[in-house]
C-alpha cells in the first residue's frame, strides 16, 4: 500500500464546476500537508499549505482530518487554466512523500 | 526571483554509459532532495542532504546510482552505468530546514533522461 493515495482520475470537468481531490496517508507521525501542482512536462509547483483547521486561498481550500488521515483540495469556479495534475503530499520531519497525483482538465 | 536550477535539462545516451546530472540549489537553502519521476511510480526520492551531509539515499539503487554534494551550491546525482530502467524525470529540490515552513520544497525543471 502506499504512503500517500489519491484517486488518479482524469477529472473532466465544465468551466466554473467546482471539484474536489481526496487523498489519504498512512503516516501517523505525519506532521505536514500540502498540495502540490505539477503542469505537463514541468516541475511541482507548492499550491498550498494544509493545515488542520481548513485554509483558504482564493477559489482553493484544502482541509485536513488527522483522525481519519485524509486531506481534500476543493476548487471552486474551475478555469482553464487550473487543468494540470494535482499532487498530495505528507510530511515528517525529515522529508515529504507524495501521492501519485490527480489529474484535472477543464473544458470550455 | 529565486530558483533551483538544473543541467542537463535532457540526456540521451546509451546503456551503459555514465550519466551526471546536476543541481544548483536556491542560495541559502539547505536540504537538498533528488527525485525521480516516472508514469508508473510517480514521484520517488532517491537521496536527500542537509547541510551538504547525506541523510537518506534508500531510495537509491546503490550499485548504480551516487549521489554527492561537494558544495553548497553544487548537487550531483551520477548513474554508471546507465540502464534503460532508468528513463525518467529527475527532480533536484531544495527547501530551508529550521524555518517556519521548514519542510517546502521547491523544484528544479528536472533533467529528462532516456537511456536507450
Amino acid at each position: 500500500r502506499k504512503e500517500v493515495e489519491q484517486d488518479p482520475g482524469p477529472f473532466n470537468v465544465p468551466e466554473g464546476a467546482t471539484v474536489a481531490f481526496n487523498c489519504t496517508y498512512s503516516n501517523s507521525a505525519s506532521q505536514s500537508f500540502f498540495w502540490y501542482r505539477q503542469d505537463c512536462r514541468k516541475e511541482p509547483k507548492l499550491l498550498m499549505s494544509v493545515y488542520s483547521s481548513g485554509n483558504e486561498d482564493g477559489r482553493f481550500t484544502a482541509q485536513l482530518n488527522r483522525a481519519s488521515q485524509y486531506i481534500s483540495l476543493l476548487i471552486r469556479d474551475s478555469k482553464l487554466s487550473d487543468s494540470a495534475t494535482y499532487l498530495c503530499v505528507s510530511g515528517s520531519a525529515r522529508q515529504l512523500t507524495f501521492g501519485s497525483g490527480t489529474q484535472l482538465t477543464v473544458l470550455p | 526571483d529565486a530558483r533551483v536550477t538544473q543541467t542537463p535539462r535532457d540526456k540521451v545516451t546509451e546503456m551503459g554509459q555514465e550519466v551526471t546530472m546536476r543541481c544548483q540549489p536556491i542560495l541559502g537553502h539547505n536540504t537538498v532532495f533528488w527525485y525521480r519521476q516516472t508514469m508508473k511510480q510517480g514521484l520517488e526520492l532517491l537521496a536527500y542532504f542537509r547541510n551538504r551531509a547525506p541523510l537518506d539515499d534508500s531510495g537509491m539503487p546503490k550499485d548504480r546510482f551516487s549521489a554527492e554534494m561537494p558544495d553548497a551550491t553544487l548537487a550531483t546525482l551520477k548513474i554508471q552505468p546507465s540502464e534503460p530502467r532508468d528513463s525518467a524525470v529527475y527532480f533536484c529540490a531544495s527547501g530551508a530546514a529550521g524555518t517556519s515552513s521548514y519542510n517546502e520544497q521547491f523544484f528544479g525543471p528536472g533533467t529528462r533522461l532516456t537511456v536507450l
